[in-house]
């Protein structure tokens, strides 16, 4: 799987949209891009997933670069409840059992 | 939510003692996962289960088994509990249909002295 870089922590305020980076310089052909964000004590939660096109669902939108070595997670009007850590994976996605690896994340802190 | 409970939620044991985790899913889901999470880690995965009776290791199995019984519980034990294995444990379902997500649990926090 390829290896991802991200800050280790941001701020944002809230209503405002919140942009995380992820750096994925060696990532192949056929992997996809996942975020999933860990609230305070909780499991971590799923937000998307992408793998060359834009893709947008109810929580974000992720933006991958034309040449796919880096994306964002964008939050369009954080919220108190989106301040969690932030974790941007890129493996293959396979027939089977999905085996993820967490990195250490970005923690973001939305501010009032 | 996804229907996933894990017992206990706490537990604080000794050394040397075995400890059993119990990983229940209402979802019906093919894929069952163990992981750890540590400060200054990520989440790490121990071992995962892709059906009943078939099981497989992860990153960080030594020290650790799983049982997988019924389609709805996965069963993580550490058969002769030490101090490095304190941690939180989370328990994650998936299934072939929606193969990108992963459904975690609540976690159990396992203290060992």
């Amino acid at each position: 799987d390829a290896k991802t870089t991200q800050p280790t922590s941001m701020d944002c305020a809230e209503g405002r949209a919140a942009n995380l980076p992820c750096n994925h310089s060696t990532i192949s052909g056929n992997e996809y891009v996942y975020w999933y964000r860990q609230i305070h004590s909780q499991g971590p939660q799923y937000i998307i997933h992408g793998l060359k096109n834009n893709e947008t669902n109810e929580m974000a939108s992720l933006i991958i670069t034309e040449d796919r070595k880096s994306s964002t997670l964008i939050l369009p009007h954080a919220t108190l409840r989106d301040t969690a850590v932030y974790y941007c994976i890129v493996r293959l996605l396979v027939q089977g059992a999905q085996k993820l690896v967490f990195g250490q994340g970005t923690r973001l802190t939305i501010n009032p | 939510d996804a229907g996933i409970t894990q017992s206990p939620r706490h537990k604080v044991t000794e050394t040397g003692t075995p400890v059993t985790l119990r990983c229940h899913q209402t979802e019906n889901h093919r894929y069952m996962y163990w992981y750890r999470q540590d400060p200054g880690h990520g989440l790490r995965l121990i071992h995962y289960s892709y059906g009943v009776k078939d099981t497989d290791k992860g990153e960080v199995s030594d020290g650790y088994s799983v049982s997988r019984s019924k389609t709805e519980d996965f069963l993580l034990t550490l058969e002769s509990a030490t101090s490095s294995q304190t941690s939180v444990y989370f328990c994650a379902i998936s299934t072939p249909r929606r193969g990108f997500e992963q459904f975690f649990g609540p976690g159990t926090r396992l203290t060992v002295l």
